[in-house]
């Protein structure tokens, strides 16, 4: 069955840079695409990008300057990168499937100075 | 980009009532294929959101047929007929027409 789990560093300072993997099992990611996710707490769902069974990618406008989402098939991993961390990027980051029909159960990073 | 502006509903909510929730995109969601890329969401506490509803009124695997999603091109209904303990949370609508995709700020179910 299909499974997603993110892996994050839990907190980073400001202005740093954060990864966060998400490691899938169930699907091929070359044919199916990974979107990423985020909750800031206590708000909504703000949708970040998605790379796609292609390898292609589109990211929020929002986000694009700051935003790299890549692969790695052999190990079916997700990557999310965001760089010039502030403090309103404090959230829990979400990897979901394509379809949006599976997600993993997030992982909460804290931005602080 | 798209908004998303969803309704509130009047909680708490009698167990056992049936109860609508809205959402209204700025633009339409109807693609030329025919199908209109409208999701929604159950997030219950502590949880990842869960997809309810695809395609505006088409119910995702597993999902109890308590839920039907019905609407426009730019206005949406999510009914629960029967709410039940298990039902609360926040629900969400979506939009999958363009990027980037947006969501409703959510719609909070309670049971009394």
């Amino acid at each position: 069955q299909v499974q997603m789990k993110e892996t994050g560093p839990g907190l980073v300072q400001t202005t740093q840079t954060l990864s966060v993997t998400c490691t899938v099992s169930g699907f091929s990611l070359t044919s199916y695409g990974v979107h990423w996710v985020r909750q800031a707490p206590g708000k909504g769902l703000e949708w970040m990008g998605i790379i796609w069974g292609d390898g292609s990618t589109n990211y929020n406008s929002a986000l694009k300057s700051r935003l790299s989402i890549s692969r790695d098939t052999s190990k079916s991993q997700v990557f999310l990168t965001m760089n010039s961390l502030q403090t309103d990027d404090t959230a829990v980051y979400y990897c979901a499937e394509r379809d949006f029909d599976f997600w993993g159960p997030g992982t909460m990073v804290t931005v602080s100075s | 980009d798209i908004v998303m502006t969803q309704g509130a509903l009047p909680n708490p909510v009698p167990s056992g009532e049936s109860v609508s929730i809205t959402c209204r995109s700025s633009k339409s969601l109807l693609y030329s294929d025919g199908k209109t890329y409208l999701n929604w969401y159950l997030q219950r506490p502590g949880q990842s959101p869960q997809l309810l509803i695809y395609w505006m009124s088409t119910r995702a695997s597993g999902v109890s047929d308590r839920f039907s999603g019905s609407g426009s091109g730019t206005d949406f209904t999510l009914k629960i007929s029967g709410v039940e303990a298990e039902d609360v949370g926040v629900y969400y609508c979506q939009q999958g027409l363009e990027f980037p995709f947006t969501f409703g700020s959510g719609t909070k179910l309670e049971i009394k």
